[in-house]
């Protein structure tokens, strides 16, 4: 069975202190490695995705990485407006598996 | 370009009734998937269709139905609603499955 496991839960930062957010998944027969971000009461927001090993992807003050076991998303001198739950998926041929997400809150 | 819409918004049910709700995919898409999330947790994955036909399903029971039409929008049929069945449901597309599925913005079902 897929899984997908995000930590921390929840995460407060400073504006301006860079962190970063945990996956790690086990998936039979990966398509693809997707990055969310979903608002209150909204779908989910599609960031990233990732393929293979070693892969690398940025937009703007993220930053999301790719191993054959994990994946990490890098918040670089984040600013109030990134707060927003963060979900990491896993793809195969049939469904996507999500991962519980991490709360992430920049304040002021 | 069109993205994935979803209706209704907003709905209240009563236990023990039966509900539709309908997914509009995005343009090129041919790949829809539903999803439930309750407050506070992460998408779970209902089912999937792919050129109208179901590809994949998670544990969900039958009582979870659903229907992809030719221009590939799609319906989620639930049966004898039960008080857990409230959650936010979420329709995604893509093209074959592949590259990023776009989210619509969901139906927030409430079972009384």
């Amino acid at each position: 069975e897929d899984q997908v496991t995000q930590s921390p839960e929840a995460l407060r930062l400073q504006e301006g202190e860079s962190s970063s957010l945990n996956c790690s998944y086990t998936v039979s027969g990966l398509r693809g490695l997707f990055w969310y971000r979903q608002d209150p009461g909204k779908g989910p927001e599609f960031l990233f995705t990732l393929y293979s090993a070693g892969e690398e992807k940025e937009k703007e003050r993220l930053k999301a990485t790719l191993t054959k076991k994990e994946s990490f998303l890098h918040i670089t001198a984040p600013k109030p407006e990134d707060s927003a739950t963060y979900l990491c998926v896993s793809g195969s041929a049939r469904q996507l598996t999500f991962g519980s997400g991490t709360q992430l809150t920049v304040l002021p | 370009e069109t993205g994935v819409t979803q209706s209704p918004t907003h709905l209240i049910k009563t236990r023990g009734q039966q509900v539709t709700l309908r997914c509009s995919s995005q343009s090129g898409h041919n790949t829809v998937s539903w999803y439930q999330q309750a407050l506070g947790q992460g998408p779970q994955f209902i089912f999937q269709y792919y050129r109208e036909e179901e590809n994949g399903r998670g544990n969900f029971p039958p009582r979870f139905s659903g229907l992809q039409f030719p221009n590939y929008s799609s319906e989620l049929n639930v049966n004898a609603l039960e008080l857990d069945d409230s959650a936010l449901y979420l329709c995604a597309s893509s093209f074959e499955g592949v590259n990023g599925y776009t989210f619509g913005s969901g139906t927030r079902l409430t079972v009384v």
